[in-house]
């Protein structure tokens, strides 16, 4: 299996701050990596897949950069209905795995 | 637009087989898609236990590979999913979720979920 690792775990910030999740795969993994926001009570939504492509719908606040090992979630100005949990998922190889999560919290 | 709901029991005893079933809504499950089932534990993260085509091809997470079976009704337009000697370990919120598309091209990525069913394993 391929293992998923993000940091931080939880992260505290401030509305209008810029905020950086990074997500590191324990083999390559090309760009095959997505990034969900989960709120709680609620199913998981698809934010960035491909590494850095836009879901449709998604605020162009999100924004996702890396490629073989290690990848980031950046928002670059954090509102009021961003805060979440944000999990990486990679589909590069069977079994897709999931990172443990981070949780954004508010400051 | 499409919309996926989970239903089935909400208790299963230790030893005993969950089973669950996904119905698929405002779209054909033979749309071209994967879908997929992903389970959350209370308070942890996210596992894939596999998935399916609508031609009956599957594809299993190796943890759970001996105990899952996946399963698909085109007539009824809903997937299904067994899982087999299940532990406290498996008590999780079960979702349904559609395998991603774009410009032509599918992803393991999840664009549509159901809102999860709770399974709870106990005597």
């Amino acid at each position: 299996d391929i293992q998923m690792t993000q940091s931080p775990s939880t992260l505290s910030a401030s509305v209008g701050d810029r905020v950086t999740i990074t997500c590191r795969a324990s083999q390559s993994i090309v760009s095959w990596l997505a990034w969900y926001q989960q709120k709680p009570g609620k199913a998981p939504k698809l934010l960035i897949y491909k590494a850095s492509s836009l879901e449709s719908g998604v605020p162009s606040r999100f924004s996702g950069s890396g490629s073989g090992t290690e990848f980031t979630l950046t928002i670059s100005s954090l509102q009021p209905d961003d805060f979440a949990t944000y999990y990486c998922q990679q589909y590069n190889s069977y079994g897709w795995t999931f990172g443990q999560g981070t949780k954004v919290e508010i400051k | 637009q499409v919309q996926l709901q989970e239903s089935g029991p909400g208790l299963v005893k230790p030893s005993g087989t969950l089973s669950l079933t996904c119905a698929v809504s405002g779209g054909s499950i033979s749309s071209g898609n994967w879908w997929s089932w992903v389970r959350q534990p209370p308070g942890k993260g996210l596992e894939w236990i596999g998935e399916i085509y609508h031609s009956g091809s599957t594809n299993y997470n190796p943890s759970l590979k001996s105990r899952v079976t996946i399963s698909v009704d085109k007539s009824k337009n809903q997937f299904s999913l067994r899982l087999s000697s299940v532990t406290a370990a498996d008590t999780a919120l079960y979702y349904c979720a559609r395998g991603f598309c774009s410009g032509g091209a599918c992803y393991g990525a999840f664009d549509i979920w159901g809102q999860g069913t709770m399974v709870t394993v106990s005597s």
